[in-house]
């Protein structure tokens, strides 16, 4: 089965740079998706189409596809950004959704 | 406003069924796919079902497959997912997600709050 792959965790120290990668085969040809997570609370779409913004969602978050590999980049994390994040895409048929295990980022 | 509201999570039994319902408002329900994701008590996402909007087209992870049914009624703006078979690793909390629009990917760009379900003897 198809897989994404994120590692568990991260640390940042308040006003660096975190770049969150996750990788997959299919990566190529689907768009992928990241949602942050915080404590207690649902998912919220952070990035999608690989590198789009959607409304509300800070311009310190972006995103990029590098082939197999795509990146969460958060600028100037904030102590706020310290959550869970998931990436997501599909198969290379379209036909099973798939996240990665997350990583959970840590703002020290 | 895009709302979600899930129901019908309860404590069952292995082998046991259940039906989970979410009631959407805020938007043109049946211009979207719709989706369940779980979530086991601090485990990571999981994507459980997809229905497009005309219900042509239903897809279910290995995990379901066999066991859950998703169903959606335009008419009443409501997304269901029954679940048969229970197994107690399907003790979760389940998310309702909408889509995004048509062209935009397979991604969500609005969940629920979710509905625990636990699966226990």
């Amino acid at each position: 089965s198809y897989e994404l792959t994120q590692p568990p965790s991260m640390s940042v120290s308040p006003g660096q740079t975190a770049r969150i990668p996750c990788s997959g085969d299919a990566l190529p040809k689907q768009y992928s998706f990241w949602y942050q997570q915080r404590p207690g609370q649902a998912p919220v779409l952070v990035i999608y189409k690989d590198n789009k913004r959607p409304s509300g969602i800070p311009e310190r978050f972006s995103g990029s596809n590098s082939g197999t590999s795509v990146t969460l980049t958060i600028s100037g994390v904030q102590a706020e950004d310290e959550a869970d994040y998931y990436c997501q895409s599909v198969d290379a048929t379209g036909t099973y959704v798939v996240f990665g295990g997350g990583t959970k980022l840590t703002v020290l | 406003e895009v709302q979600l509201v899930e129901s019908g999570g309860v404590v069952r039994q292995p082998g046991g069924s259940l039906r989970l319902s979410c009631a959407a408002s805020g938007f043109t329900f049946d211009d979207y796919t719709m989706y369940w994701v779980r979530q086991a008590p601090g485990k990571g996402l999981e994507w459980v079902s997809l229905i497009t909007w005309d219900s042509s087209r239903m897809d279910y992870a290995d995990s379901v497959k066999g066991r859950f049914t998703i169903s959606r009624d335009n008419s009443k703006n409501s997304l269901s997912l029954q679940m048969n078979g229970l197994k107690t690793e399907d003790t979760a909390f389940y998310y309702c997600a909408k889509g995004l629009p048509y062209g935009s990917g397979w991604g969500f760009d609005s969940w629920g709050q979710g509905t625990l379900v636990t699966v226990s003897s």
